[in-house]
């Protein structure tokens, strides 16, 4: 069955960046694009960024244009999710997702 | 960006009925709709896919329907594990928007 297993929580400080990693398993690599979805505490989710496996193409939301980047290791099915420039607010459970299956999830928290 | 407005944000209902979520495009997005359950502590789980599609595996008491600019996920028959939180997402067009959430609780 589709997986998608992330890495384990991190804590940084302000400033810092963070590497998120979602390890695809059970289905071709390049079936499904891969989203990144995020959710600060007690909140609802938001959007980040997608990444097409295929082509290596990624969108993402204006909000984090400049702060995001999304790569993959075709080698691996792996997709990584790098955010720089932490603040506080960035403290959050961050998901990645296909159309099918959501990982387990990571939790940034951004302290000083 | 297209907003998603989802009502209620919360409801209460008990073992044995049937409840509908609505979620209102901005903008009209074709069928571009998905819904999601969320419960406390756990990633998101896919239920539907443009709009009225069941995800493999998802029970048929939960369906979908709508097109445009207003969408409906309607759950019959709930048991204690449906009540959690249930969002739509648009992916007609990029920044995918979620909606806000509705929180559906046992009366």
């Amino acid at each position: 069955q589709v997986q998608l297993v992330q890495s384990g929580a991190e804590v940084k400080k302000p400033g810092a960046s963070v590497k998120v990693s979602c390890k695809a398993s059970g289905y071709t690599f390049t079936s499904y694009h891969i989203h990144w979805v995020r959710q600060a505490p007690g909140q609802g989710l938001e959007w980040m960024g997608i990444i097409n496996p295929s082509s290596g193409s990624t969108t993402n939301a204006q909000k984090f244009q400049g702060r995001v980047t999304v790569t993959m290791d075709t080698s691996a099915s792996t997709v990584y999710m790098e955010l720089s420039n932490l603040r506080s607010e960035d403290t959050a459970v961050y998901y990645c997702a296909t159309r099918v299956a959501w990982g387990q999830g990571t939790l940034v928290t951004v302290s000083s | 960006d297209i907003q998603m407005t989802q009502s209620p944000s919360s409801l209460s209902a008990s073992v044995g009925d049937r409840v509908t979520i609505t979620c209102r495009a901005s903008q009209g997005i074709s069928n571009y709709l998905a819904w999601f359950q969320q419960k406390p502590g756990k990633a998101p789980k896919s239920l539907i896919y443009t709009a009225s599609s069941l995800q493999s595996g998802v029970p048929s008491k939960f369906s979908g329907s709508g097109s445009g600019t207003d969408f409906t996920l309607t759950i019959s028959s709930l048991q204690p594990e449906d009540f959690a939180t249930y969002y739509c997402q648009q992916y007609y067009s990029y920044p995918y928007t979620f909606g806000q959430g509705t929180k559906l609780e046992i009366k």
